[in-house]
């Protein structure tokens, strides 16, 4: 069945640090990749996604390529702020949206 | 676009008693729906598929019984936890599907005494 694994938090950076969380993924098909952030108390945020090969998805400075040959989805940014402190999810599904499989999250710690 | 509201945020209840969770789409119709729960620091575990105007697709080894699903309209599908015992407690977060994508909602606590 399909799967999504991420790299095992927390992970704690200092601010304007520059930010990798790897995520990769098996799936039969052509699946839409997803990050999703969730803050504290609070439910899933949309990041960005992507639905084909070489597709990229950014968004507040956040990036992540759709990597076919690896099988791969790593999360990107720049430079991060305290604000990005968050648990963050990799997930796939379906072309159709549906049946979304989730990674195990991210905890992400931004020091000022 | 694309919001999701749940209601209520959070809830306390006595064991035995059952509870209404709404999961509303705002600003935009969603023939599906989905409900997952949380535990303390983990993922989320996918309950049920609810589809509007039909029955809600359970996932293996949820009481279909004990967690009523109804999704009466394009904006407004309800979880209720019947007969609520404490291992009921968790986090319980609904989305709704437009363009290809799951909206979701900022979810509900539910402690049960």
């Amino acid at each position: 069945g399909n799967s999504v694994t991420q790299m095992e938090g927390p992970v704690t950076l200092s601010e304007e640090a520059f930010l990798t969380i790897n995520c990769t993924y098996t799936a039969t098909g052509y699946p839409s990749l997803f990050w999703y952030v969730q803050y504290p108390g609070e439910g899933l945020q949309l990041l960005l996604k992507a639905t084909k090969a070489d597709d990229k998805g950014s968004n507040k400075g956040f990036e992540a390529t759709y990597r076919k040959e690896t099988t791969s989805f790593h999360l990107e940014k720049g430079s991060v702020q305290v604000s990005d402190s968050a648990v963050y999810f990799c997930a796939l599904s379906d072309r159709d949206g549906n049946k979304l499989v989730f990674g195990a999250g991210t905890i992400l710690r931004v020091k000022s | 676009g694309a919001v999701v509201s749940q209601h209520p945020s959070w809830v306390i209840c006595k064991s035995g008693t059952s509870v209404k969770i709404e999961c509303r789409s705002l600003d935009f119709q969603a023939t599906t729906m989905f409900w997952y729960r949380q535990f303390p620091k983990q993922s989320l575990m996918l309950m049920a598929t609810s589809n509007e105007g039909s029955k809600a697709t359970y996932e293996q080894g949820v009481e279909k019984d004990k967690f009523l699903i109804n999704h009466a309209s394009l904006t407004l599908s309800t979880l209720t936890v019947t007969s609520a015992h404490p291992e009921d407690s968790s986090f319980y977060i609904c989305s709704a599907l437009t363009r290809e994508t799951q909206y979701f909602g900022p979810g509900t606590r539910l402690l049960v005494l």
